[in-house]
């Protein structure tokens, strides 16, 4: 089966801080994925990489970036956390190529931001 | 952007009664994705389908993509607590494209 990984399940951070969100597959997919999900707003696409320090944007990217160093580990970074970043954000990952295959997701990770 | 519609929002039922909910798109998609949401956790494949009118089961799941390929259907028979949690549909118009996912529907089962 297919493993993802969340580095935190709750973190707490302060308004300006630097945040870094980590993310790691055991399945040498090609295909990373960050997500917020908001109540009432669903799954929102931050951004995605689909091949090592390769970056494209997603439909919600202002106030974040993300790094893939390497191919298993995608981190998300808020350059400057704001109050309204507070949010439970979501990784998932998916094999390469042309393929009708599904996402698979991590637990999470809940992130406040005061 | 595009969106998906899922309906209904949210449903309370009893224990042991059928559940219906769908998803529609005003695109045709080539791919539609079932996954629940347990509380606190993230969201898990329940039921993947690629083509038009399959219908597909998972144990008391059972999901049907639709003919118009709009839209997708998620059935649950005889509903149990653990059903508890929110259903998301997502899809997907091409093998290039990524996948949208819908709002959610919040299923809560009164035992």
């Amino acid at each position: 089966d297919v493993k993802v990984t969340q580095s935190s399940r709750y973190l707490v951070k302060r308004t300006g801080e630097k945040v870094f969100l980590e993310c790691v597959q055991d399945m040498d997919h090609e295909n990373m994925f960050w997500y917020r999900q908001d109540p009432g707003l669903g799954l929102r696409l931050i951004y995605f990489s689909y091949d090592v320090k390769m970056k494209e944007k997603g439909d919600i990217p202002e106030g974040y970036s993300v790094s893939r160093e390497k191919k298993e580990r995608f981190s998300l970074i808020l350059e400057s956390a704001s109050t309204n970043q507070t949010s439970m954000y979501l990784c998932a990952s998916i094999g390469g190529g042309v393929s009708n295959q599904p996402q698979h997701f991590g637990d999470g990770t809940r992130l406040s931001i005061l | 952007g595009q969106q998906l519609n899922q309906s209904p929002q949210s449903m309370f039922i009893q224990e042991g009664e059928d559940v219906s909910m769908n998803c529609t798109s005003s695109s045709i998609f080539n791919t539609w994705l079932w996954y629940k949401q347990d509380p606190g956790e993230g969201p898990v494949l329940l039921i993947a389908l690629y083509k038009a009118g399959e219908l597909t089961s998972n144990g008391r799941l059972t999901a049907q993509f639709g003919i118009t390929r709009k839209d997708s259907f998620l059935n649950i028979s005889a509903s149990i607590p653990s059903d508890v949690g929110i259903y998301f549909c997502a899809g997907r118009r091409t093998s290039y494209d990524k996948v949208i996912f819908g709002p959610g529907t919040s299923l809560s089962v009164i035992p």
